[in-house]
């Protein structure tokens, strides 16, 4: 079982629609962050969190740490937020970054 | 202001070759992070430095080698480059080790 578990792995959705995306872990974390990385692979830091909520434009990031599960939402989606969302947590113990497999996210016009 | 450079961007070499991928972190960044994306996976961590010394290494052989220079930036190196070393090597950068990273455009490296 791998320590990161992103679902779905593939979404597609209509302009406008609302889109959310889950992140569950299996160890101990002193942070998660979601990244955006486009085709050709260039890799966006959106949100590290450690607890709570935080938003950012049409982006909302939820993390429940006794649950270990995380969200990534997107409201009134966009074409232009088709792109791979992928969820990365740090480890407390040693600060390395384990990576989920990655959401390919598809928005239709 | 500049974001991580990573030079060169693609890379083609032979089964067999060495390869040395360069990367400059943002200006007061002193950590580095690097790596290893195969097409269709998420990255898969290489090494962390800060202040130049070996922070974390990621589950990969000797053949990967790494180091930080002075200036903070950072090389990878891989040597007897196997087909199975075809992917896209990020960069990261960070104000210390356990702060929000900001990934470099990666160089693609494809062996043949």
């Amino acid at each position: 079982k791998n320590e990161v578990e992103q679902s779905p792995q593939n979404l597609t959705a209509q302009e406008g629609e609302f889109i959310t995306i889950n992140c569950s872990y299996s160890v101990g974390i002193s942070a998660l962050h979601w990244l955006q990385q486009h085709p050709g692979g260039g890799i966006v830091s959106l949100f590290m969190l450690s607890s709570g909520k935080k938003k950012h434009g049409r982006l909302i990031a939820t993390i429940n740490i006794q649950e270990k599960h995380s969200s990534l939402h997107i409201t009134a989606s966009h074409p232009r937020d088709s792109a791979v969302y992928i969820c990365a947590v740090r480890l407390n113990s040693n600060y390395q970054l384990i990576w989920g497999a990655g959401t390919k996210l598809i928005i239709k016009p | 202001d500049a974001g991580v450079t990573q030079s060169p961007t693609h890379l083609i070499k032979t089964r067999g070759q060495h390869v040395t991928l360069r990367c400059s972190p943002i200006s007061g960044h002193k950590s580095v992070s690097w790596y290893q994306q195969v097409l269709g996976q998420g990255p898969q961590f290489i090494f962390q430095y800060y202040e130049k010394e070996e922070r974390g290494r990621g589950n990969f052989p000797d053949r990967f080698s790494a180091r930080q220079f002075p200036n903070y930036s950072s090389e990878l190196n891989v040597n007897a480059l196997l087909l199975g070393d075809s992917a896209l090597y990020l960069c990261a950068s960070s104000l210390l080790s356990y702060n929000e990273q900001f990934f470099g455009p990666g160089t693609r490296l494809t062996v043949l």
